[in-house]
């Protein structure tokens, strides 16, 4: 059964760069035919897509209002893939998950989730 | 993108059915029969329950059902149990740039 964890610091300051890694267990992503997907959602509130990368090309997928601060990448070398949110502030304040994806969404995996805090 | 519309709650007693509503427009929703549901217990990471409109993946009970018309798309729990006291989120594909987008998410009630 495939796994996903995310990794990365749980506290970072405001105008700081958000880095998180998503590790897949379990089984191979290249040439899956998947996708991994950010999400996050903050404390009290709904679930925001981020962004996806598709496995096998690294093609990336990224929400409009989120587009020009957010990189995701894959090293599937590693079983990693990653999310990078420049330019952070109190706003991106949030529980963030990754998960794997087939086309057109269905998020079948998902990471158990990270809270990450940003101070001012 | 704006998020898909849900109730904020619903509620019912065990054994009875609820309806979890989701409306969208006829770019999401009603372009494309590819809405999911989730379900997210309190600090736990969410659960697919249905893809692709209707179909269930396996290991999730037959209790879950899913339907839509139009622009809207609705979850089903019939034979309501403690356990299914939880939220529930709705996902469409969105074919734009921006290409999920999440529902307001309903938390349910089981009285």
């Amino acid at each position: 059964q495939l796994q996903l964890q995310e990794s990365g610091p749980g506290l970072i300051e405001s105008s700081e760069t958000l880095s998180l890694t998503c590790t897949v267990s379990g089984g191979s992503i290249s040439s899956s035919g998947y996708y991994g997907g950010w999400i996050r959602q903050p404390p009290g509130k709904g679930l925001e897509w981020i962004g996806s990368v598709y496995f096998n090309t690294g093609s990336t997928y990224y929400n409009t209002s989120l587009k020009s601060r957010v990189t995701i990448s894959v090293d599937t070398s590693r079983s990693q893939f990653s999310l990078k949110l420049i330019s952070v502030t109190a706003a991106d304040t949030a529980v963030y998950y990754c998960a794997r994806h087939g086309d057109y969404g269905n998020y079948v995996q998902w990471g158990q989730g990270t809270l990450v805090t940003v101070s001012s | 993108q704006s998020a898909l519309t849900q109730p904020a709650s619903v509620s019912g007693s065990p054994g009875q059915s609820i309806t979890i509503s989701c409306t969208g427009a006829s770019s999401d929703v009603g372009a494309y029969n590819y809405v999911s549901w989730y379900q997210q217990h309190p600090g736990k990471a969410p659960r697919l329950m249905i893809y692709g409109v209707s179909n269930r993946p396996s290991g999730v009970s037959d209790r879950f059902s899913g339907s839509k018309s139009g622009n809207t798309a609705s979850l089903t729990i019939s034979g309501l149990q403690p356990e299914d006291e939880a939220d529930y989120y709705c996902n469409s594909y969105t074919g734009s740039s921006t290409l999920y987008v999440f529902g307001t998410g309903t938390k349910v009630t089981v009285l």
